[in-house]
């Protein structure tokens, strides 16, 4: 069964550096994409970066990044250089090509609080 | 801003009641997708309806059903509602019906508070 997995429920950085935000996934599907949300405390859900599974690249948008880890069905968001506002939930999520239709499946979200 | 719109924004209500949710998608995107993320379940997929027709089901209960129109808004209706069925509901669209890489995007959704 489709599955995402983010174990980190909170995590704390410092303005400025960069942090790891992890998930895993569990697909038997070849085809599948892997999305990065961001909800901010006002609640809406913004879409952050993109990792197909057949990307041999890893996907980097500004200062986000995704780390890629096929063999290992890890897809770890890494944000450069944080700043105040980076502070939100943080979910992971995927997307199987071949389910007739396009749902998304979420991980439970990381908290990530960005500290002065 | 997404493009996708949705109202109301927020929504109190005794339980019992019925209420409907309603999704306008971004422009020329035919797929609408409501989600529910509530604090013990977290984000999860209810229905999808892709053109009119309906393409995926997911923890949809019985007491809910949805629609899309000839327009390709959506409504959501709840019914029977419970203290259980607070939550914010969230409509997305795209482009496409399914696709591994299909991106989606969000309105700012609905929260609704049963009492």
């Amino acid at each position: 069964a489709q599955k995402i997995t983010q174990t980190q429920p909170g995590m704390f950085v410092q303005e400025k550096e960069a942090v790891t935000l992890d998930c895993t996934y569990d697909t038997s599907d070849p085809s599948y994409g892997l999305f990065w949300y961001k909800q901010p405390s006002s609640g809406e859900m913004i879409f952050l970066i993109y990792q197909g599974s057949y990307d041999q690249q890893n996907a980097t948008e500004g200062r986000y990044s995704l780390n890629f880890q096929k063999a290992r069905k890890s897809a770890n968001l890494v944000i450069s250089a944080s700043q105040l506002g980076d502070s939100a939930m943080y979910f992971c999520a995927m997307r199987e090509g071949r389910n007739q239709g396009g749902k998304l499946i979420f991980g439970q979200g990381t908290e990530l609080s960005v500290k002065p | 801003d997404s493009g996708v719109t949705q109202t109301p924004k927020h929504l109190i209500t005794a339980t019992g009641q019925r209420v409907t949710l309603r999704c306008s998608p971004r422009s020329g995107d035919l797929s609408v997708y409501w989600y529910q993320q509530s604090l013990d379940q977290g984000l999860q997929f209810l229905i999808q309806y892709y053109n009119g027709e309906e393409r995926a089901k997911g923890n949809i209960l019985e007491r809910f059903s949805a629609q899309q129109f000839p327009d390709l808004h959506s409504e959501l209706n709840l019914s029977s509602l419970e203290l259980g069925d607070s939550a914010l509901y969230f409509c997305a669209s795209s482009d496409r019906g399914g696709g591994a890489g299909t991106e989606a995007f969000f309105g700012q959704g609905t929260r609704l508070t049963v009492v």
